[in-house]
C-alpha cells in the first residue's frame, strides 16, 4: 500500500459532462502529479502541483484542470468530456519538488465515457 | 511523445526462469525508475538508477544503465507467477513534462 487514495474507484459519464476525480496523498508529500492511461499504453503526465501551485503540464488541453489543497488532497477536473477521455487517472504524490523523485501511485479511477 | 520505449512488448516465460525488458530513451536524463502495474491498477515503484550510476540491485531486480546508448534493462531473477504484471521504465523529462512512461512490458510468468 502506497498510502494514496483515489475517489471513485469507478465512474461512467455522458460526452460533453464534466468529472471531478479525488485523490489524497500520502502526509507530508507536497507535491501531487496526475496521469491518464490509456488501455494498453503506459500513463501519460497530465500536469503537476507543488504547494497547491501547479509547476508542469503536460500535452493537454485546458478543460483538463487541477487543484491541490493544503490538506494534502487534490481534484482532476475535465469539462466536455469525449469518448477519448474514457481512461485509468492515476494520481502519484512524492515528497518534494524535483522532477524524477520516486513518485507513490494510487488505485486509480477508471472513466469510461459514452 | 513518449521518451521511454519497452521491449519486448510481450513477454512469456517459465517459473524460475529470468525476465529481461529493455528501455530506450532519446533525450538526456538525471535518473530512470522501473515500476510494475498489476491488472490496470496503480503503479508501484521498484528501482531507481541515477544517471552516473550504472548497475543497481533490489532483492530479484537488477538495472543497469548506459547513457551512452540511452538504454537501460530491467532483469528479474527466478521469476514467480505473482511477477506477472506490465513493466514501465519512466525518465524526468524536460521541466515541465515530468516523468515520461514507455508504452510497457507485459510479462506473463506461467506456473
Amino acid at each position: 500500500e502506497t498510502g494514496v487514495t483515489q475517489s471513485p474507484t469507478h465512474l461512467i459519464k455522458t460526452r460533453g459532462q464534466q468529472v471531478t476525480l479525488r485523490c489524497s496523498s500520502q502526509s507530508g508529500h507536497n507535491t501531487v502529479s496526475w496521469y491518464q492511461q490509456a488501455l494498453g499504453q503506459g500513463p501519460q503526465f497530465i500536469f503537476q502541483y507543488y504547494r497547491e501551485e501547479e509547476n508542469g503540464r503536460g500535452n493537454f488541453p485546458p478543460r483538463f484542470s487541477g487543484l491541490q489543497f493544503p490538506n494534502y488532497s487534490s481534484e482532476l477536473n475535465v469539462n466536455a468530456l469525449e469518448l477519448d477521455d474514457s481512461a485509468l487517472y492515476l494520481c502519484a504524490s512524492s515528497p518534494g519538488e524535483l522532477v524524477g523523485e520516486t513518485q507513490y501511485f494510487g488505485p486509480g479511477t477508471r472513466l469510461l465515457v459514452l | 511523445s513518449q521518451q521511454g520505449e519497452e521491449d519486448p512488448q510481450a513477454l512469456s516465460i517459465q517459473e524460475g526462469e529470468n525476465a529481461t525488458m529493455n528501455c530506450s530513451y532519446k533525450t538526456s536524463i538525471n535518473n530512470l525508475q522501473w515500476y510494475r502495474q498489476n491488472s490496470g491498477r496503480g503503479l508501484v515503484h521498484l528501482i531507481l538508477i541515477r544517471s552516473n550510476e550504472r548497475e543497481k540491485h533490489s532483492g530479484r531486480l537488477r538495472v543497469t544503465l548506459d547513457t551512452s546508448k540511452k538504454s537501460s534493462s530491467l532483469l528479474i531473477t527466478a521469476s514467480r507467477a505473482a511477477d506477472t504484471a506490465s513493466y514501465f521504465c519512466a525518465t524526468d523529462g524536460d521541466y515541465g513534462q515530468n516523468f515520461v512512461f514507455g508504452p510497457g512490458t507485459r510479462l506473463s510468468v506461467l506456473p
